[in-house]
């Protein structure tokens, strides 16, 4: 059974510091995704990864999908209020998901 | 606009009243799914469907039923709810094809049920 391990589970910071999230699993997956959830709403997409060491970069969020293809990071620069919301990872034929991680980000 | 519509959004019942989620999408995308989302646990898939009377089950399928009779609706069904059936419930489609990996899912906007 796949499984998508996400750390940390919640994350307080304040303005203007950097983060990293990670999504690590023990299986391969052919890509891995992440969404962000704002509350009372469904998850939208952020971006896929799909090599090995593939990095993306989505203005101040960076993605990197590991070279064995088992774990993924999104690392946030100078992180702003906008920012908080919940971080899921995801991947897999059936399309699990990672518990999450909840960031807060204070003004 | 390209949206997934989730009726209805909140919605309180009693244990073992039967009871329908309707779910459509307006994109004609082939794959559709129903997730249930609980704290400390994520999201949790419960059927899938990748086209019309196609289905199967996902990771958490007990106590639920699903159709998929047209391409844009795939109603979820709980013949007799129970409160461990309390949860936040999400509908999501997405094309199905070569590239099914990497197709972007797109949710509605999640039905919130509270089994009493």
């Amino acid at each position: 059974t796949q499984l998508l391990e996400q750390s940390p589970q919640f994350l307080s910071i304040q303005e203007g510091e950097n983060l990293t999230v990670y999504c690590n699993s023990s299986s391969v997956f052919s890509s891995l995704q992440w969404y962000r959830q704002e509350p009372g709403e469904g998850p939208v997409l952020l971006v896929t990864v799909v090599t090995g060491g593939e990095v993306k970069k989505l203005k101040r969020l960076t993605f990197q999908f590991g070279d064995a293809r088992k774990d993924s990071s999104l690392h946030i620069t100078a992180a702003q209020p906008g920012d908080t919301g919940l971080y899921l990872c995801a991947g897999g034929f059936k399309t699990i998901f990672g518990a999450g991680t909840r960031l807060f980000v204070k003004a | 606009e390209a949206q997934v519509t989730q009726n209805p959004r909140y919605l309180i019942t009693v244990t073992g009243k039967k009871l329908t989620v309707t779910c459509s999408q307006n994109m004609n995308h082939e794959y559709m799914s129903w997730y249930r989302q609980d704290p400390g646990l994520g999201l949790r898939q419960i059927y899938y469907s990748m086209n019309v009377e196609v289905t199967d089950k996902g990771d958490v399928p007990e106590g639920y039923k699903v159709s998929r009779k047209e391409k844009r609706n795939f109603p979820l069904i709980l013949e007799s709810p129970s409160p461990n059936q309390t949860s936040l419930y999400f509908c999501a489609s997405s094309k199905w094809g070569e590239q099914e990996a990497r197709s972007t899912q797109y949710f509605g906007p999640g039905t919130r049920l509270l089994v009493l």
